[in-house]
């Protein structure tokens, strides 16, 4: 049982908009920043959101990532066939007393 | 090029160790904290452990409390991860992650 909850599957046509929501708690995502990755097939995560929204250098504003209180949201627009991938939000407490804290990952599938 | 390359991972019988170990490049190491994460077969990504620049802050999931044990060395610019007792429902893929960059992951199997 993961501590962020955030759907199994999604899925869309190529070329539409789909998003993916990330629900936790106060001491998750209500007091820290959320961050999103993509993980391809048989490859490592991969950052494509971090501190709720911005974007690391080389990742195409096809995807957003937005907070309200306990809640986070990814969105990809332009779907295309090589976006399918799992997604996972996840937070990471400074302190440390908790580490890291991860949703079950959304598998999303271009139609 | 920022690089994280795990290695130490095997087959190791139930009750067995193993020690994990994480190579990193390309960013200036002791300046971040850094954390293993652990992804079993088909599943999702379950953070295992984490330590802070000066090794002064260090959390464990309850799950392998009192059994493993972070470490780093900043002048060898490495992370470590000493895991004992291990468990069949430690098997996964342990990666070490700087939240920004992960490595590929090294696989640990338990299993007699």
């Amino acid at each position: 049982q993961s501590v962020l909850t955030q759907p199994p599957s999604v899925s869309a046509a190529p070329g539409q908009k789909v998003t993916i929501s990330c629900s936790g708690s106060s001491s998750n995502i209500g007091n820290n920043y959320v961050s999103w990755y993509q993980q391809l097939p048989g490859t490592a995560p991969k950052l494509l959101i971090y501190d709720n929204n911005k974007r690391p250098s080389g990742i195409p504003d096809r995807f957003s990532g937005s907070k309200s209180g306990t809640s986070a949201t990814l969105g990809i627009t332009g779907l295309q066939t090589g976006d399918e991938a799992d997604y996972y939000c996840g937070t990471w407490d400074s302190s440390l007393s908790a580490g890291g804290v991860f949703g079950g990952g959304t598998k999303l599938t271009v139609l | 090029e920022v690089q994280l390359v795990e290695s130490g991972g095997g087959l190791v019988q139930p009750g067995r160790s193993l020690r994990l170990s994480c190579a990193a490049s390309g960013f200036t190491f002791d300046d971040y904290a850094m954390h293993w994460v652990r992804q079993a077969p088909g599943k999702g990504l379950e953070w295992v452990s984490g330590i802070s620049w000066n090794s002064g802050s260090i959390g464990y999931a309850d799950s392998v409390k009192g059994r493993f044990t972070i470490s780093r060395d900043n002048a060898k610019n490495s992370l470590y991860l000493q895991m004992n007792s291990l468990r069949a429902e430690d098997t996964a893929l342990y990666y070490c992650a700087k939240s920004d960059i992960w490595g590929q992951g090294t696989m640990v199997t338990v299993s007699s």
